[in-house]
């Protein structure tokens, strides 16, 4: 069964300092990589997704992110956040398999201080 | 842009009452989703849905726990007799020929 581990929590930084959000997943199966944002109250958008391809992939709102096979890593990067990135980022990961169901992150709190 | 839709936004409901979260996935999708979030914790996979029965379900969904495509175009969650650690978030999301699954804005359950 695949599995994702998101080592931070929390994270606080300052606006226009770069952040990056750190994701490891495990499978023993070939598998999709995803981050998901929650804003307050809201829903889950998709933030960027790698399916196959460049390990370098990029998202909206300036994210990005890349797939490392090796380390089983798929870290979240920005250069210069803003106040509105101030909300909840999930990494998930899917089996080219079934139903391809998403297994999540536990997430981590982006919190952006002026 | 499609979107995944669910009603109601907010449902408050008493102990042992039946629920039912409705939810209209994007229309020619044809995979469907309910996922949970407890306040504080992460997103949970309760179930999947295709071709008109359940493809996969957690250990969380239990006999409590029904979905239901009844026509066409909504895909319902159906709680029996609600608990109170039933009260989370239920998030629907569907999913087409691709890889990837589109949430509509959840249901907040509370159950008192």
């Amino acid at each position: 069964a695949q599995s994702v581990t998101q080592l931070d929590s929390q994270v606080p930084v300052f606006e226009e300092a770069p952040v990056e959000l750190r994701c490891n997943y495990s499978s023993s199966v070939s598998v999709y990589l995803f981050w998901y944002v929650q804003y307050p109250n809201q829903g889950l958008q998709l933030l960027l997704k790698y399916l196959s391809g460049s390990t370098l992939v990029k998202g909206i709102n300036g994210f990005e992110a890349e797939f490392n096979k090796s380390q089983t890593s798929f870290h979240l990067r920005k250069p210069s956040v803003h106040i509105s990135d101030t909300a909840e980022y999930f990494c998930a990961v899917s089996k080219d398999q079934g139903a391809q169901k998403l297994v999540f992150g536990q997430g981590t709190r982006l919190t952006i201080n002026p | 842009e499609p979107e995944v839709t669910q009603t109601p936004s907010h449902q408050v409901t008493q102990m042992g009452q039946e629920v039912i979260l409705r939810c209209v996935p994007i229309s020619n999708h044809l995979y469907f989703y309910w996922y949970r979030q407890i306040l504080g914790q992460k997103v949970e996979f309760l179930v999947s849905f295709y071709n008109n029965e359940i493809s996969e379900k957690s250990e969380i969904f239990d006999d409590q726990f029904s979905v239901e495509r009844p026509d066409g175009s909504n895909f319902t969650l159906k709680i029996r007799s609600t608990k109170l650690e039933d009260s989370a978030m239920y998030f629907c999301a569907s999913k087409g020929g691709g890889r990837i699954l589109y949430f509509g804005p959840g249901t907040r359950l509370t159950v008192t």
